[in-house]
């Protein structure tokens, strides 16, 4: 069974960074595109990065380019995201998603599964 | 930068058919793909590449895309289809999720 376990939300105060992870297992990590997307309460679903199979290929949201940094690690089966000058606006329950291609960009890309997510509080 | 712009809701008797619509520029030049979100559990893709269903999603979903407009169809809506619906698209490597749409099955 494909699983996909993120790990390190919690309560954050403004301009200090936090360091999302996501464990995968049930398949071949390194053959897939990982993405990161994030839903604030209440709100919409947000893409806010992606990286290739082979970490290649990377793009982030124009909303966190130059704070987050997309990252993995093949050998660990994870996923990452390290965030830096965190803002209240990016509060949200963070998810990690496989793609269903080893590179994205393509156009027709989705995502399956995704993980339950982590939540980032982002406060005073 | 490129938008999806959804319905806020759609409400829908038992049995009856929901429309969903997606609308952005040229979206019809693109793939779409919907996913279905209910309360406190995680998206699942209900449709891919404009019109296909992924194994284990109901045949009374169907999908279409031309022009500037996708569309999601729920055909005999069952109560179990009441959620948050997002169409995707992707733009110049940039993914961008729909508005999203509150389906009530009344």
């Amino acid at each position: 069974e494909v699983q996909l376990v993120e790990s390190g939300g919690g309560l954050v105060q403004p301009g200090r960074s936090l360091r999302l992870s996501c464990a995968a297992s049930g398949f071949t990590f390194d053959d897939y595109a990982m993405h990161w997307v994030r839903q604030a309460p209440g709100k919409g679903l947000e893409w806010v990065s992606g990286i290739s199979w082979n970490s290649g290929n990377i793009g982030y949201a124009d909303s966190v380019k130059g704070r987050f940094t997309i990252s993995r690690d093949n050998a660990k089966n994870s996923l990452y995201l390290q965030m830096n000058s965190l803002r209240a606006e990016d509060t949200a329950l963070y998810y990690c998603a496989k793609d269903i291609y080893g590179d994205y960009g393509f156009g027709d890309n989705w995502f399956d599964p995704w993980g339950q997510g982590t939540l980032v509080t982002v406060s005073s | 930068s490129y938008e999806l712009t959804q319905p806020p809701s759609v409400s829908v008797s038992p049995g009856q058919t929901a429309s969903i619509t997606c609308s952005g520029n040229k979206l019809g030049d693109k793939y779409a793909c919907w996913y279905q979100q209910k309360p406190g559990q995680s998206p699942v893709v209900v449709i891919y590449q404009n019109s296909k269903r992924p194994s284990g999603i109901p045949e009374r979903f169907s999908g279409s895309n031309s022009g500037n407009t996708a569309t999601l169809t729920i055909s005999g809506t069952q109560a179990m289809d009441e959620a948050d619906y997002y169409c995707q698209a992707w733009d110049s490597s940039t993914n961008v999720f729909g508005t999203g749409t509150k389906v009530t099955v009344l």
